[in-house]
C-alpha cells in the first residue's frame, strides 16, 4: 500500500531558486496537508486542502504556493528560496469527517535546505 | 494563533521505568491526539481522545483526555528501547474545522 508518498526525500537548494516539493496519496482522501518541521519544533501547517480546487492558509504560508487541480496531488511551491525554508516538509492526507482527525496519514517527508 | 505547550522537552529514562508526558493548550480542544516520530519519518497515530475524562489505552501507553478540555496525558508503562523517539500532541479546536495544532514534542531516549 502506497499510501502518501513524498518526493523527493532530500533536496539541497540555493537561495532564490525554485521548486515543488510532490506529494500524491492514492487512498482517495478530500483533505491533504503541508506542514514543515523545524528542528526540536513541532509541526506547523503552512498550507491545506478539503478537496480539488479548493486551498486555505495555515500558520505559516508566506513564500510557498499550493494547488489541488486533483484528489490525489497536492503540490508545494516554493518560488524564491530563503534560508528561512529550510525544514523538513511533511504532506499529510485524511477522509472528510470531523471526527477522522486520527486517520491522517503523514509521508516520510522532505529534508530541504537552502544555502 | 493558537499554541500548546508539551512538557518535557527531553526525557532520559533507563529501560523497564514508567514515561508521563502532558500538553496544555490556551483554549477548549475538542480532540486530542498523541503520535510518535521515528527518524526519518513522519508522524504515526498513537491514540485518539475525543470526550473530556476520556482514558484510552494502546498496549504500554495510556493517554487521558482532561477534564478541563484544555489538556491531555500521555503515560508508557515499562519502557522499552525500541519506544524511542519523539511525541507529539496535537489537538483540535471546536472552531479551528479540519485543522490540527502540534506541541513541540518530547524526546524520549531509553537506556537498556
Amino acid at each position: 500500500n502506497a499510501g502518501v508518498t513524498q518526493t523527493p526525500k532530500f533536496r539541497i537548494l540555493k537561495i532564490g531558486q525554485s521548486m515543488t516539493l510532490q506529494c500524491t496519496q492514492d487512498m482517495n482522501h478530500n483533505y491533504m496537508y503541508w506542514y514543515r518541521q523545524d528542528p526540536g519544533m513541532g509541526l506547523k501547517l503552512i498550507y491545506y486542502s478539503v478537496g480539488a480546487g479548493i486551498t486555505d492558509k495555515g500558520e505559516v504560508p508566506n513564500g510557498y504556493n499550493v494547488s489541488r487541480s486533483t484528489t490525489e496531488d497536492f503540490p508545494l511551491r516554493l518560488e524564491l528560496a530563503a534560508p528561512s525554508q529550510t525544514s523538513v516538509y511533511f504532506c499529510a492526507s485524511r477522509d472528510r469527517g470531523l471526527t477522522t482527525n486520527e486517520k491522517l496519514f503523514f509521508g516520510s517527508g522532505t529534508q530541504l535546505s537552502v544555502l | 494563533g493558537q499554541q500548546l505547550n508539551q512538557s518535557p522537552q527531553s526525557m532520559f529514562i533507563q529501560e523497564g521505568e514508567d514515561v508521563s508526558m502532558n500538553c496544555t493548550s490556551s483554549s477548549i480542544f475538542n480532540t486530542w491526539l498523541w503520535y510518535k516520530q521515528e527518524p526519518g519519518e513522519g508522524p504515526v497515530l498513537l491514540i485518539a481522545l475525543y470526550k473530556a475524562g476520556e482514558l484510552t489505552s494502546n498496549g504500554r501507553l495510556t493517554a487521558q483526555f482532561g477534564i478541563t478540555r484544555k489538556d491531555s496525558f500521555l503515560n508508557i508503562s515499562a519502557s522499552i528501547p525500541s519506544d524511542v523517539g519523539i511525541y507529539f500532541c496535537a489537538g483540535q479546536e471546536e472552531t479551528s474545522g479540519s485543522r490540527l495544532t502540534f506541541g513541540e514534542g518530547t524526546q524520549l531516549t531509553v537506556n537498556p
